[in-house]
């Protein structure tokens, strides 16, 4: 199955410091993937869409600035959290849906997040 | 945003017993996807349901989507430990983004 790789696992960094996150699809092309943040015992929160070749599409509250999305080719889309705060600590995970004629039937593929620790 | 209510938030059971998990939303859409994540973990996807009044079975899963695509359900029947983890639904409309239920963190305890 389709897979999505995830890089770091985790974290450690102090604040004001800046943390690069990878998503990298292994066996296919996705030309979006999405970034979701996710807090102890809760969902999955929406933060943006990174669409290939283009700007990412950041969700309301989200701030595009401190949260820098880079999706520069079909396999691989980053996020940067920059000047980081105790506050941002939190699971980010990224997922990635292939090419399909139906995309709202298409299953995301979740890479297996990074637990970020600011201190 | 299209919300997905999910209930119950927290079940503890019993190995051999069954539950059902819930998804609500007065949205209709177009597919419903059913998720388990495990603590540290990504979601992994478990089924996809399209077809209003759908049944999948998945095992001791049974899952069904409403006849009118707003709702769906997850039965799961003589519970194991290793059903343990949170259960998340998460609706498709026309857009590419999946709007995801609260989730339904589940204990099965031996």
């Amino acid at each position: 199955g389709a897979v999505v790789s995830q890089h770091p696992s985790w974290v450690i960094c102090k604040s004001g410091t800046s943390v690069k996150i990878e998503c990298r699809s292994l066996d296919f092309q996705a030309t979006t993937m999405f970034w979701y943040r996710q807090f102890p015992k809760q969902s999955l929160m929406l933060m943006a869409t990174s669409n290939e070749g283009s700007k990412a599409t950041y969700e309301q509250g989200v701030e595009k600035d401190k949260f820098l999305i880079n999706h520069a080719s079909l396999t691989l889309s980053t996020l940067t959290v920059t000047s980081a705060h105790p506050e941002d600590s939190s699971f980010y995970i990224c997922s990635a849906r292939g090419f399909d004629v139906v995309p709202y039937n298409s299953p995301l593929h979740f890479g297996n997040g990074t637990r970020l620790t600011v201190t | 945003t299209q919300l997905l209510k999910q209930s119950p938030q927290f079940l503890s059971i019993q190995e051999g017993e069954n539950l059902t998990v819930y998804c609500n939303s007065s949205s209709v859409f177009s597919s419903l996807q059913w998720y388990r994540q495990e603590p540290g973990e990504g979601p992994v996807l478990l089924v996809t349901v399209v077809t209003g009044g759908e049944v999948k079975k998945l095992k001791r899963l049974t899952f069904q989507f409403g006849d009118a695509r707003k709702d769906s359900s997850l039965h799961i029947t003589a519970a194991q430990p290793g059903d343990t983890g949170l259960y998340l639904c998460a609706g498709g409309n026309s857009g590419y983004a999946l709007n995801f239920g609260k989730g339904t963190s589940l204990l099965v305890t031996p």
